[in-house]
């Protein structure tokens, strides 16, 4: 069984400033994939960055930088040079691969951008 | 990214009435698409999966028969909450993959669904 799990329910950053969301996960199996989305008030899903288990590399995409360390099993988003639009839920989700391609997300983290 | 499009984004209705939700992906044929339900400060849970032209599969608790999902083609997937009741009242969200080797799957704006 999978299970994603974010610690942090709500996080304080000062805009400009950087500030890392943890997530950890459980899986048994070797392929998956691990995303990171951004819910503002309005209640859409946007989608920030993904990483897939095999891949050497951290993912970035601009502001967005995903921590991945397989061994410890968790996969931290960084955001960098925080800004006021940044204030919003972001949730940690998890897809298998080998089981239906279903998305399970982690608890979410409220983030507050401070002016 | 690939646009997926959830219409309404909010609906009032009274209890014991149906409600119908779309969910259409828009310039990508979705072979398979995922409804959610999120309770106020809750994450997502996913109620159903939905293959074009199958049966959809719903998670443990979840009433088949009050959550109704039909995904007659590859760019639309319906869900009927039928008989509804306030504690039905949520936020529904879809999401729509296409294909193999995709690595997103693409949300549409959800509808908050209020039954007085």
């Amino acid at each position: 069984a999978q299970k994603i799990t974010q610690t942090q329910p709500g996080m304080f950053v000062q805009e400009k400033e950087a500030v890392t969301l943890d997530c950890t996960y459980d899986t048994s199996d070797p392929s998956y994939g691990l995303f990171w989305y951004k819910q503002p008030s309005s209640g859409e899903m946007i989608f920030l960055i993904y990483q897939g288990s095999y891949d050497q590399q951290n993912a970035t995409e601009g502001r967005y930088s995903l921590n991945f360390q397989k061994a410890r099993k968790s996969a931290n988003l960084v955001i960098s040079a925080s800004q006021l639009g940044d204030s919003a839920m972001y949730f940690c989700a998890m897809r298998d691969n080998n089981a239906g391609n279903m998305l399970t997300f982690g608890g979410g983290t409220r983030l507050m951008v401070k002016p | 990214g690939a646009v997926v499009s959830q219409h309404p984004s909010r609906v009032i209705c009274k209890s014991g009435t149906s409600v119908k939700i779309e969910c259409r992906s828009l310039d990508f044929q979705a072979t398979t698409m995922f409804w959610y339900r999120q309770f106020p400060k809750q994450s997502l849970m996913l109620m159903a999966t939905s293959n074009e032209g199958s049966k959809a599969t719903y998670e443990q608790g979840v009433e088949k028969d009050k959550f109704l999902i039909n995904h007659a083609s590859l760019t639309l997937s319906t869900l009927t909450v039928t008989s509804a009741h306030p504690e039905d009242s949520s936020f529904y969200i879809c999401s729509a993959r296409g294909g193999r080797g995709n690595t997103e799957a693409f949300f549409g704006q959800g509808t908050r669904l209020t039954v007085v």
